[in-house]
């Protein structure tokens, strides 16, 4: 099965208002999760990653909250715009010697109404 | 720096053909990935190369090979090409524990 999935495979916002994309995981070795960003036709941006010594971490519009007793990962936009319009995806990995592997969640659309 | 590229962007092959996707990094990152993306899926991961000289299987290795040419190039291979492989490829490279960077993807239709 899966290790990484998400609660909402769609949501629609209101420009202007905040957006919540939330993100389950299972395994509880791994210790680094990225948020990407994948508009249509394009391959996956990143946009912030967070490693499992912290609980929250911001970048420009985004923040990402990690609860590790829940396994939970969340990605906030901050005023969405349409330019946010895409498919965002969670994924995680293990991190030490040997590990590269990151595994995927299915991903969320989020579409931005002007 | 032009970051990931892959070749070709667009490809339709019959059953049973063979091709090779190329891809190249101007990074100077030592891991590379290649990964297949479905309709409403997220990535699976096809095979990947820690270092310049090895290889590994990911979750979806059947039908694929790969090359990891020189520290900038990892192509991948379809020996002889199967419906089932109709997809959207993507190549990755990154410094070991680090995030991905994404190449703009190859759609292969089989027919």
């Amino acid at each position: 099965g899966e290790s990484v999935g998400l609660h909402l495979p769609t949501l629609s916002v209101q420009e202007g208002d905040n957006s919540i994309i939330n993100c389950a995981y299972s395994n509880s070795a791994s210790d680094y999760f990225i948020w990407y960003k994948q508009e249509s036709g394009k391959g996956p941006q990143f946009i912030i990653d967070i490693r499992s010594n912290m609980d929250k971490r911001q970048g420009q519009r985004v923040t990402v909250l990690l609860n590790k007793t829940v396994k939970h990962l969340s990605l906030q936009i901050a005023a969405t715009q349409p330019g946010d319009s895409a498919v965002y995806f969670c994924a995680e990995n293990i991190s030490g010697a040997g590990s590269y592997q990151l595994t995927f969640g299915k991903g969320t659309k989020l579409s931005v109404i002007p | 720096n032009a970051g990931v590229t892959q070749t070709p962007k667009f490809q339709v092959l019959k059953t049973g053909q063979s091709m090779t996707l190329q891809c190249a990094q101007d990074m100077n990152h030592n891991s590379m990935y290649w990964y297949r993306q479905d309709p409403g899926m997220g990535l699976r991961l096809i095979y990947y190369s820690a270092s310049e000289g090895t290889t590994d299987k990911g979750e979806v290795p059947n039908g694929y090979n790969v090359s990891r040419l020189n520290k900038r190039e990892f192509s991948l291979r379809l020996e002889s090409a199967a419906p089932s492989q109709t997809s959207v490829y993507f190549c990755a490279s990154n410094l070991a524990y680090n995030e991905q960077f994404f190449g703009p993807g190859t759609r292969l239709t089989v027919l």
